[in-house]
């Protein structure tokens, strides 16, 4: 079954301990984003990588970091979390080819609170 | 910003009437996308149109696309009470990242049994 995984679902942790949120796609996809979901703030991208070793920012890639080091795996670090991370949070992969973004999966979400 | 924005922001009808949600972008695309999200899941595909397409159907959906206005609406007929839930368009902004994808802030769907 084609999917995406993040894991953990849910997540209670403290200000400025490092958390990692994994994410995996079984699709072969190239392209592969995290989101973060706000109420009133839709889906905004913190950070896309459109293959092995290519990354790049999204619109809010402050207080995270990413690696692609495996085409199936893009982990999401946040190496100090602080309260205003606290959010709803999707990994989603795509195709990507010359005739614009593809249908887009996502992961069922990671419910992150820093407290 | 190539955010798309979503209209009516909540959608409120009893079953069995139509659902007409509106999306507006700003900039020239390759395709248009809808997706729905059950509360708190994550976001499920529904149907991409392109940009040299003006109408597509699948199911009790049907999407048009308007590139000279830049909108696009997304029709459910005949609704029931599981598909309440939030919809949202998303564009690929033609000349931007290859895959990258732009989301308005969703129409929040209910529909009373």
């Amino acid at each position: 079954e084609a999917q995406v995984t993040q894991n953990p679902r849910y997540l209670i942790t403290v200000t400025g301990k490092k958390l990692t949120v994994t994410c995996s796609q079984n699709m072969n996809h190239e392209y592969m984003s995290w989101y973060r979901q706000d109420p009133g703030l839709g889906l905004r991208q913190i950070y896309y990588s459109m293959n092995v070793e290519v990354t790049d920012k999204g619109d809010v890639p402050e207080g995270y970091k990413v690696s692609r080091k495996e085409k199936r795996n893009f982990p999401l670090i946040l190496e100090s979390p602080s309260p205003n991370q606290t959010s709803l949070y999707f990994c989603a992969s795509s195709l990507s080819d010359t005739g614009g973004a593809d249908e887009a999966f996502f992961g069922q979400g990671t419910r992150l609170t820093v407290v | 910003s190539q955010q798309g924005e979503e209209d009516p922001q909540a959608l409120s009808i009893q079953e069995g009437e139509n659902a007409t949600m509106n999306c507006s972008y700003k900039t020239s695309i390759n395709n248009l996308q809808w997706y729905r999200q059950n509360s708190g899941r994550g976001l499920v595909h529904l149907i991409l149109i392109r940009s040299n397409e003006r109408e597509k159907h699948s199911g009790r959906l049907r999407v048009t696309l308007d590139t000279s206005k830049k909108s696009s609406s997304l029709l459910i007929t005949a609704s029931r009470a599981a598909d309440t839930a939030s919809y949202f368009c998303a564009t690929d902004g033609r000349g931007s990242t290859l895959g990258r994808l732009y989301f308005g802030r969703g129409t929040q769907l209910t529909v009373w049994p």
